[in-house]
């Protein structure tokens, strides 16, 4: 089975500066899907970034990029310029190329002003 | 566009009673639908996974008897908690896949989720 854990239960970062979220996974599985998840205080579920195994380009979405490195199961999160809607629960997520999601226990990331 | 949608938003309940939550994909067809449950400042946990027109696998230790649910078509989930308890006051979230194929194969798409408060 796989899980998925990010050591982080609550960070903080000043408006405009730049936060990073760990998160790692345990697999023995080859290829598989990763990605970050957004959750606001309204409680949707927004897909903030993803990534594919087989690729070894980091893939960026604008503010949001990840370091993802296969060999040490890591999968972070860095956001630039943060903003104030960016205060939310994170979560890392594992798809193993088949049905369900995994997801770690989240990070509460709060952005100051 | 991959738009999931889940009525109600919220329901209060009496001990005993059933509910229905529904969830719809509106602008895709969604072979397989997930259930989530989510707890106070937790993690989303997957209750079972269902997919149209067969029955629901459900994760180890939730009841199926009690967590009902349908997939009768292709954008249509509905769960339903039977003689629901306060035990059962949760967060409940549906997530739809995408039947194409390509880089969305695997991706899910939330509804906003339903707030159930059974007293």
């Amino acid at each position: 089975a796989q899980t998925v854990t990010q050591s982080q239960p609550e960070m903080s970062v000043q408006e405009a500066e730049t936060v990073t979220l760990s998160c790692t996974y345990d697999t023995s599985e080859n290829n598989y899907y990763l990605f970050w998840y957004k959750q606001p205080p309204s409680r949707q579920m927004i897909l903030v970034i993803r990534q594919e195994a087989y690729k070894q380009q980091n893939a960026t979405e604008n503010r949001f990029s990840v370091n993802f490195q296969k060999a040490a199961k890591s999968f972070s999160l860095k956001i630039s310029d943060s903003q104030l809607g960016d205060t939310a629960m994170y979560f890392c997520a594992f798809n193993n190329a088949g049905n369900m999601l995994t997801f770690g226990g989240g990070t509460r990331l709060m952005v100051k002003p | 566009g991959a738009v999931v949608s889940q009525h109600p938003s919220w329901v209060i309940c009496k001990s005993g009673t059933s509910v229905k939550i529904e969830c719809r994909s509106l602008d895709f067809q969604a072979t397989t639908m997930f259930w989530y449950r989510q707890f106070p400042k937790q993690s989303l946990m997957l209750m079972a996974t269902s997919n149209e027109g067969s029955k629901a696998t459900y994760e180890q230790g939730v009841e199926k008897d009690k967590f009902l649910i349908n997939h009768a078509s292709l954008t249509l989930s509905t769960l339903t908690v039977t003689s629901a308890h306060p035990e059962d006051s949760s967060f409940y979230i549906c997530s739809a896949r995408h039947g194409g194929g390509g880089g969305t194969l695997y991706e899910q798409y939330f509804g906003p989720g339903t707030r159930l408060t059974v007293t």
